[in-house]
């Protein structure tokens, strides 16, 4: 079975620093692309960011370009998303999401609540 | 960037009842792009429906998908209790992007 556990959200403040991590299971974690999801509390969803299996192809959504770092360690089963100078719209719910490009995003974690605020 | 539109906002239906929800897309969508999810409160959302028609593993045969270029359907043949819940759309080609969400609310 498929799992996905996100860790690390919090509160932080306004240009501040996180590091988001997503441990993996119940799968070849080293074979599929994966996605970070994001959504604001009481608002619709937004596509973060994404990682190829070798991590040879990365993207990310033009609102979190050059602030947010997304990486992966094949040998942990790990997802990561390194956050920096965080903003108040930052302040979502983070999901982790198996999906390689161009696919349907078939199996999305819990999320782990990340709050910007002073 | 596609931006994909989904109304209506809000649907007031009763357990048994059909349900029709929309999604037109800005610029053709090619329609092995296109996906249905269903949100609950407290939940991370869950794939319905790919490839516009598709249904997802373990999804009931009364959840369908339909449409081509820019519009979009998924209908709900017959209410049950556990579909009332938010529905978004989504194109999963370059840049995925989703709907802002329609909430399918008991009457």
């Amino acid at each position: 079975e498929v799992q996905l556990v996100e860790s690390g959200g919090g509160l932080v403040q306004p240009g501040g620093s996180l590091r988001l991590s997503c441990a993996a299971s119940g799968f070849t974690f080293s074979s599929y692309s994966m996605n970070w999801v994001r959504q604001a509390p009481g608002k619709g969803l937004e596509w973060v960011s994404y990682i190829s299996s070798s991590s040879s192809t990365i993207y990310y959504a033009d609102s979190v370009k050059g602030r947010f770092t997304i990486s992966r360690d094949n040998a942990k089963n790990s997802l990561y998303l390194q956050m920096n100078s965080l903003r108040d719209e930052d302040t979502a719910v983070y999901y982790c999401v198996l999906a390689n490009w161009g696919s349907p995003f078939d199996y999305w974690g819990q999320g782990t609540l990340v709050t910007v605020s002073s | 960037e596609i931006v994909l539109t989904q109304s209506p906002g809000t649907l007031s239906l009763s357990p048994g009842e059909r349900a029709t929800l929309s999604c037109r897309a800005s610029q053709s969508v090619r329609s092995s792009y296109l996906a249905w999810y269903q949100q609950k409160p407290g939940q991370a959302p869950r794939l319905l429906i790919y490839g516009a028609s598709s249904r997802a593993t373990g999804i009931p045969d009364r959840f369908s998908g339909s449409g081509s270029g820019t519009d979009f359907t998924l209908t709900i043949s017959r209410l049950e209790p556990e579909d009332f819940a938010v529905y978004y759309c989504q194109h999963y080609g370059s840049s995925p992007t989703f709907g802002q969400g329609t909430k399918v609310e008991i009457k």
